[in-house]
Order: structure tokens, then C-alpha cells, then sequence
């Protein structure tokens, strides 16, 4: 089974903190993705990333940046918090990027900036 | 611009009486029509993926069906356990591996 982690499933972080969720996935994935989910709004993508050290703007990525140093690993950075990203933030991750690839999420992360 | 749009935005369910959810897309060209299903607190879990129209697939009492315009998701005698919140999502021939989603249709099935 695909299995994407992400690390932390509930954070509470003060407006203007650099706010780091991590995510891993076990099955050497090119592809990763993060979105965020509101209500009313659905799932957003922010940034998603088709190979190691290579990244690719969303449609919201204003306020955050990613890091992917190493193929099975996808970090989503805050730089300065604010309470209107307070969010449920999913990561997921596709073996490739052909017609029937599946896209896989992990449990989500919870953030609450106050 | 790739959209989609899933109606009802909520539905509530007696068990065991069948409904459908709806699924209308536009797209440039359609690579894929996604369905998930999403537990309350917990990422979205996948469920089928449709390619062209006419195309069926079923998974115990879920049958999702695509037509050019649409796809839906019928529910068939559909049992508390399948209370959640259901995503359809499209994946187009401009957009690389991304996927665009809907809002989410949530059913609630009652004893």
C-alpha cells in the first residue's frame, strides 16, 4: 500500500512564525504535491514538485514556499505565518505524471494560526 | 480554465434508499475523472478513475458512470458506513499531473 506521512497532525503556531509540515512518502514517487482544503472552497494546489530539487507554483502560492531535497520527501514552509492560512494542508504524492496516475493523499496536518 | 463543480452540497439518507451525487466538469481535454471519498479529520481516499464516456466502475455499493459533460456517483442501499464526504476531481491535457477539484458533495446516511 502507498503510504504518505505527514509528521504532524495538529499544530498551533502565533502569526508571524516560519512554520515548517513535513511530508514522506514510501514509494519512490516522482511526483509530490501539497494542497490546502477549505470549506466551501475544496482542495487548492499550492505547489507541487516532479522531481528532486524541482518545484512548480500552484494556483495559491502566495505566502508559502517548498523544499524537496531528497526524492521521497516534501516540505511546505511558511515564511511568516497569518491567521488566514490556517488550514487543513494534505499532502500526496503520484508515481508519474501520465494520463491514469493515481494521486495519493496523506491524513492531512491541521494548522491554527493565532 | 479547468472546473468543477459537484451538487448537492450536502444530501442526507435513510438507509438503504439509493441516490446519486453529480459531477460537472470543463476541461480543455479530460486525462482522467478522479472520485475520493473523505472521512471527517482524514485525507481523501481514493476510489475510481474514469477516462472516456461510457465508462463504468463499481466498488460494492458505489458505481460511478462519465458522460462528456459529467460524471456520477450512484449509491446504492447505501448503509451508515458510507456517510462522508465525496470529491471528484479532473485531471486535464494542459494541467501535467495535477488534479482540479470540486467542493465535495457531503452525504450523511442515518439508520
Amino acid at each position: 500500500d502507498v503510504k504518505v506521512t505527514q509528521s504532524s497532525r495538529y499544530l498551533v503556531k502565533r502569526t508571524g512564525e516560519k512554520v515548517f509540515l513535513e511530508c514522506v512518502q514510501d514509494m519512490d514517487h516522482e511526483n509530490m504535491f501539497w494542497y490546502r482544503q477549505d470549506p466551501g472552497l475544496g482542495l487548492r494546489l499550492i505547489y507541487f514538485s516532479y522531481d528532486v530539487k524541482m518545484k512548480e507554483k500552484g494556483d495559491i502560492p502566495e505566502g508559502y514556499s517548498v523544499s524537496r531535497e531528497k526524492k521521497e520527501r516534501f516540505s511546505l514552509i511558511l515564511e511568516s505565518a497569518s491567521t488566514n492560512q490556517t488550514s487543513m494542508y494534505l499532502c500526496a504524492s503520484s508515481l508519474f505524471s501520465g494520463a491514469g496516475n493515481t494521486i495519493y493523499f496523506g491524513e492531512g496536518s491541521w494548522l491554527t494560526v493565532v | 480554465e479547468d472546473q468543477v463543480t459537484q451538487s448537492p452540497e450536502a444530501l442526507r439518507l435513510q438507509e438503504g434508499e439509493s441516490s446519486s451525487l453529480n459531477c460537472s466538469y470543463t476541461v480543455s481535454g479530460l486525462r482522467g475523472l478522479f472520485w475520493y471519498r473523505q472521512d471527517p479529520g482524514k485525507g481523501p481516499e481514493f476510489l475510481f478513475t474514469l477516462y472516456s464516456a461510457g465508462e463504468e466502475k463499481e466498488k460494492e455499493r458505489l458505481k460511478a458512470t462519465l458522460t462528456k459533460k459529467e460524471s456520477f456517483l450512484h449509491i446504492t442501499a447505501p448503509k451508515p458506513e458510507d456517510s462522508a464526504t465525496y470529491l471528484c476531481a479532473v485531471r486535464s491535457t494542459d494541467s501535467w499531473g495535477k488534479l482540479q477539484f470540486g467542493a465535495g458533495t457531503q452525504v450523511v446516511v442515518t439508520p
